[in-house]
């Protein structure tokens, strides 16, 4: 198993664009999770799905963020438009149950605004 | 409500030396206390859990209820431990089952 995957690892963009964040969680796993980390503010959770329900999206910082989990093997974190203080590397993380707390985390997307 | 604090954004030691990394958690009941690690260019990984009360690479954690504190502690750091540490936590109340809170993470240096 590859484990949790994301793309793009580096996405660079101008702000005001559209930039489209996409997680593919461990086969079988039923929670997913959408962190950032910055170096102000560390690790935050930004949205988590449960059987690809939106559970608790708190965590998203204002409307230019959006999240779907459109089936069980797929996610996506949108943010549109851009701004340079969305710069962080954004984690994608997936676990086996809800009751499980045991995250699994992919490798992260570093975007960068410009 | 910030629920986990890590006091220390940097932690230096030399090799051999004992490290203690300090968690702190503000919840009443019984949490779930972890200890993940992210070594360089590597993902986010679990490194052990209170309830499991093992001993990962070294490393021991104990939960002080009293305290509510969780420190990660080795009693001879080496060079390979070197990496961002991040203490976190989890409950069991309806809604929030499954999620952590993280701490704002400790970076650990071990020096030669």
């Amino acid at each position: 198993d590859a484990g949790v995957i994301q793309s793009p690892r580096h996405e660079v963009t101008e702000m005001g664009q559209e930039v489209t964040l996409r997680c593919k969680p461990i086969s079988g796993h039923n929670s997913l999770f959408w962190y950032r980390q910055t170096m102000m503010r560390g690790l935050e959770l930004l949205i988590y799905f449960n059987n690809n329900v939106p559970i608790d999206d708190s965590g998203m910082p204002e409307d230019r963020f959006s999240a779907k989990m459109p089936n069980a093997s797929f996610s996506t974190l949108k943010i549109q438009p851009s701004e340079p203080r969305d710069s962080a590397v954004y984690f994608c993380a997936s676990s086996l149950k809800r009751s499980s707390y045991e995250q699994y985390f992919g490798p992260g997307t570093r975007l960068t605004v410009t | 409500a910030q629920r986990v604090t890590q006091p220390e954004k940097l932690l230096s030691v030399f090799k051999g030396a004992p490290v203690e990394l300090k968690c702190n958690y503000s919840y009443s009941g019984s949490p779930e206390l972890f200890w993940y690690v992210q070594y360089s260019r590597q993902r986010l990984q679990l490194l052990l859990r209170h309830i499991s009360r093992e001993s990962i690479k070294g490393f021991t954690a104990d939960l002080n209820k009293g305290e509510t504190s969780f420190h990660l502690k080795k009693p001879f750091a080496q060079e390979e431990d070197s990496a961002m540490y991040y203490c976190a936590l989890s409950f069991d109340r309806g809604s929030t089952l499954g999620r952590l809170y993280f701490g704002r993470g400790t970076q650990l240096t071990v020096w030669p």
